[in-house]
């Protein structure tokens, strides 16, 4: 089975602090993917990766950075944490033969104050 | 642009129901076409697809069909559980070869006993 991690469930942080979010992927997936999740915006594409130490921007990218220098491990930025970035956020991955089949880890609860 | 419209929820229903969730879409070309499932506390992951007209997907007792003429892709169960107590996403896959979904805004069921 396809396992994908995500470094924290919960994680409290302060205005304008920088955060890091892991997320590594065990099947040798080429392509991942940032999502945040909130009520009523349903899932909204932040960044994606289809190869190492390459990136592309999502639908909203602005506030965040993506950094993939492994293939198994693909980590989300915030450069300086502000309160409407608290959200779900979520990782995915897939095969580059399969590119719609996303697997998802569990998800990190970021909270910003 | 390519677009996924579902029905809204809350969706509340009984044990043994009946379900049908709608999913509408618009697309250039042929897209594929997926169900995505969130159970609470969870990560999504993939419940059924179909990657040409008049396919039908099918997992878990869940089924749907891509249908072309009324561009739809509508999930039906004939008798839920409480354990299908979810958030449902219908998504399809983008345009050209860019690996991304669009996604529609998820559409929350419980079951009751």
């Amino acid at each position: 089975d396809v396992k994908v991690t995500q470094s924290s469930r919960y994680l409290v942080k302060r205005t304008g602090e920088k955060v890091f979010l892991e997320c590594v992927q065990d099947m040798d997936h080429e392509n991942m993917f940032w999502y945040r999740q909130d009520p009523g915006l349903g899932l909204r594409l932040i960044y994606f990766s289809y190869d190492v130490k390459m990136k592309e921007k999502g639908d909203i990218p602005e506030g965040y950075s993506v950094s993939r220098e492994k293939k198994e491990r693909f980590s989300l930025i915030l450069e300086s944490a502000s309160t409407n970035q608290t959200s779900m956020y979520l990782c995915a991955s897939t095969l580059q033969g399969l590119p719609y089949e996303q697997y998802f880890g569990p998800g990190t609860r970021l909270t910003v104050t | 642009g390519d677009s996924v419209t579902q029905m809204e929820g809350p969706v509340t229903l009984s044990e043994e129901a009946f379900l049908t969730i709608n999913c509408t879409y618009t697309a250039t070309g042929y897209p594929s076409l997926f169900w995505y499932v969130q159970y609470p506390g969870e990560g999504l992951q993939l419940l059924l697809k179909a990657t040409k007209a008049d396919d039908k997907g099918s997992n878990k007792g869940f089924e749907a069909t891509y249908r072309k003429e009324t561009t739809s892709f509508h999930l039906e169960k004939g008798s839920v559980q409480v354990s299908d107590s979810a958030v449902y996403f219908c998504a399809l896959s983008g345009t050209g070869n860019n690996r991304k979904l669009i996604w529609g805004l998820g559409t929350s069921l419980a079951v009751n006993p």
